[in-house]
């Protein structure tokens, strides 16, 4: 089955910094990949999305980096804010348009120290 | 944009009985609704995948008659934790995916702990 996992467990950073959390899966298949944010207590919450098809996509404040030929998958915030502090999570389908379940990673906790 | 509302958000009960999850899509209709278990410094761990009108898949490893899902209408979806013991105490999410529309919506979650 798919597997995904992450780098590093926690990551703190200084306010104003950049952070950049990391993810890697196993099915070279996989199609569309998310990034989560999620905080204590709540649901996960939607930052960026990437499809296959591309390699870098921005938002604000943020930005996802797809390398499918290492299958490597990272999330990059800019000016990282205390509202930043949450547990993030990359979520991957295994095939296109199949209805199948997001597979989560195992989440990376983000602390942001001001 | 897409919203799913779950109740309650959290709950205690005795161990023995059983207690209700509510999911409902607000806006959009949940073709397919997912529910996921997540333990504490956990990640989100499938538990079920159910189709309205159908017959829930669950994961392997979890018991269809221990967590009964219902998927009656385009807009609900019912996770039912029956005869419920302390090792079921959880954090139970859904998950709503509208066809093949890639998004999933997901819902506040539900903190459930049995005494």
């Amino acid at each position: 089955g798919e597997s995904v996992g992450l780098h590093l467990p926690t990551l703190s950073v200084q306010e104003g910094d950049n952070s950049i959390i990391n993810c890697a899966y196993s099915n070279s298949a996989s199609d569309y990949f998310i990034w989560y944010k999620q905080e204590s207590g709540k649901g996960p919450q939607f930052i960026i999305d990437i499809r296959s098809n591309m390699d870098k996509r921005q938002g604000q404040r943020v930005t996802v980096l797809l390398n499918k030929t290492v299958k490597h998958l990272s999330l990059q915030i800019a000016a990282t804010q205390p509202g930043d502090s949450a547990v993030y999570f990359c979520a991957v389908i295994p095939f296109p348009n199949s209805g199948y379940a997001l597979n989560f990673g195992k989440g990376t906790s983000l602390l942001v120290t001001p | 944009g897409a919203v799913v509302s779950q109740h309650p958000s959290r709950v205690i009960c005795k161990s023995g009985t059983s207690v209700k999850i509510e999911c409902r899509s607000l806006d959009f209709q949940a073709t397919t609704m997912f529910w996921y278990r997540q333990f504490p410094k956990q990640s989100l761990m499938l538990m079920a995948t159910s189709n309205e009108g159908s017959k829930a898949t669950y994961e392997q490893g979890v018991e269809k008659d221990k967590f009964l899902i219902n998927h009656a209408s385009l807009t609900l979806s019912t996770l039912t934790v029956t005869s419920a013991h302390p090792e079921d105490s959880s954090f139970y999410i859904c998950s709503g995916a509208q066809g093949a529309n890639y998004g999933y919506t997901f819902g506040s979650g539900t903190r459930l702990t049995v005494v």
